[in-house]
């Protein structure tokens, strides 16, 4: 069973701090990782995706990525209230489908 | 609005009853997944196109469930002699040919069986 692992949270950051979120994944075959934000009864935004081992910066986000560890973190700064919402992890497996982590709940605080 | 649409957005039945739910992917985007969420769960995979071939399915998808993109455009997923567990918001997804793991989601529809 492949498995995407997120810790469920909630976690809380006050305004303009740092967000990190982790996630760990069980199949080594894994090639691509994305990071979805979903806001209470919407849809699963696509927000970042990584294929490379390392850093990868888009604005606020920057996602990382360690396959020896099998481990990818989305780190959000300058936290905003707006922020607040579920952060989805995703990992692609053979077929190009996706396996979702359960998400982490994110508040930020004014 | 060019991103996914899926139609009805909301749907409440009763037990027993057939429902099909509609998905209309990006233009010309050739793959479409459909996925189910259940509260406090990440999307769990269903089933995938790629233009009108449906190439896998989950073991989640029982043989009341079928999926079918006739002309390779929009999608039906029709659920038959629904249960009550099968209340979940239904979610499809479609991604383009030149980056096929990238996957953007429809709004949904939230199907509540009584």
């Amino acid at each position: 069973q492949k498995e995407v692992e997120q810790n469920s949270g909630p976690l809380s950051v006050p305004e303009g701090a740092i967000a990190s979120l982790n996630c760990t994944y069980s199949d080594r075959g894994s090639q691509s990782f994305f990071w979805y934000r979903q806001y209470s009864g919407k849809s699963p935004e696509l927000i970042m995706f990584i294929y490379s081992n390392g850093d990868k910066e888009d604005g606020r986000f920057t996602a990382q990525l360690n396959k020896a560890s099998q481990y990818v973190s989305l780190l959000i700064r300058d936290s905003q209230p707006s922020d607040s919402a579920t952060y989805l992890c995703a990992v692609n497996n053979r077929y190009s489908t996706l396996t979702f982590g359960k998400g982490t709940m994110l508040l930020v605080s004014p | 609005d060019t991103g996914v649409s899926q139609n009805p957005r909301h749907k409440i039945t009763k037990r027993g009853q057939n429902v099909t739910f509609r998905c209309d992917p990006i233009s010309e985007h050739n793959r479409l997944y459909w996925y189910r969420q259940t509260l406090g769960q990440g999307p769990e995979f269903l089933t995938y196109f790629q233009n009108e071939a449906q190439l896998e399915k989950s073991r989640l998808l029982s043989d009341r469930f079928s999926a079918e993109r006739p002309k390779g455009s929009f999608s039906t997923l029709e659920i038959q002699r629904t249960e009550q567990g099968d209340s979940a918001m239904y979610l499809c997804a479609s991604s383009p040919r030149d980056r096929q793991e990238t996957q953007y989601f429809g709004p949904g529809t939230r199907l509540l069986v009584l």
